[in-house]
């Protein structure tokens, strides 16, 4: 019954890698949001999607591209990881671009 | 700029009210929210309130806004060790025409038997 679900939960790869987060929410939300806690616990948003449209890309290195096969799912894909994405990423979706966000469990990035 | 404020760490003592406050940036925000943060896990929706509104309470948890002065607290009565968490404040921005949340610096509160 998790409204917001990510996977995987805790990450761990080298320097380099390419990986991927996976994020669905089961409340039928049409907009869905990546953001990114750092080890200061500074959240920041990455990207919106509006029913499988960005909206909001907040000057994010395109090694990170957001992919929505559909309006229930927004996946996040790192290429060339580095040390400095090591943090922990946060999935969230709402009803619509103006309204309350729910939050998944957070995906912890470690980058060795 | 686009920082919304909060002092670091709160330390109360069992069954005492705690306050914690923030200050944010953006008067035209719509609406202004909290966050709790327990520790390894995700954020949890506290209660939000509307930005024509000075007062919300739900349960123990009493909002108040002064728009004016852009400061927004939560006052948690009867506070108990499981309150102990990071509470993030956080208010609605406009984008082009999108809403995006600009989160404050988060408040670490621990609460002591």
């Amino acid at each position: 019954d998790t409204a917001v679900s990510q996977t995987p939960k805790y990450l761990v790869t080298q320097m380099g890698n390419d990986k991927s987060i996976k994020c669905e929410q089961n409340l039928g939300h049409d907009t869905m949001y990546w953001y990114k806690q750092d080890s200061k616990k500074f959240l920041k948003i990455m990207f919106s999607y509006n029913n499988k449209e960005l909206i909001i890309n907040e000057t994010v290195p395109n090694r990170f591209s957001p992919k929505s096969p559909d309006k229930a799912h927004l996946n996040l894909h790192i290429n060339s990881l580095e040390l400095g994405d090591s943090a922990v990423y946060f999935c969230a979706s709402s009803q619509d671009r103006g309204d309350t966000q729910y939050f998944g469990p957070g995906t912890r990035l470690t980058v060795l | 700029g686009e920082d919304v404020e909060q002092s670091l760490f709160l330390s109360v003592r069992e069954g005492d009210s705690s306050v914690i406050n923030c200050t944010y940036t953006d008067s035209s925000s719509t609406y202004l929210y909290w966050y709790k943060q327990e520790p390894g896990a995700g954020l949890q929706l506290l209660t939000y309130i509307f930005s024509n509104m000075d007062m919300k309470q739900d349960q123990r948890l009493t909002v108040l806004l002064n728009k004016k002065d852009k400061h927004l607290s939560l006052r948690i009565a009867d506070t108990q060790t499981g309150d102990s968490a990071i509470y993030f404040c956080a208010e609605s921005k406009k984008n082009t025409g999108f809403q995006k949340l600009v989160f404050g610096t988060g408040t670490r509160l621990l609460v002591s038997p």
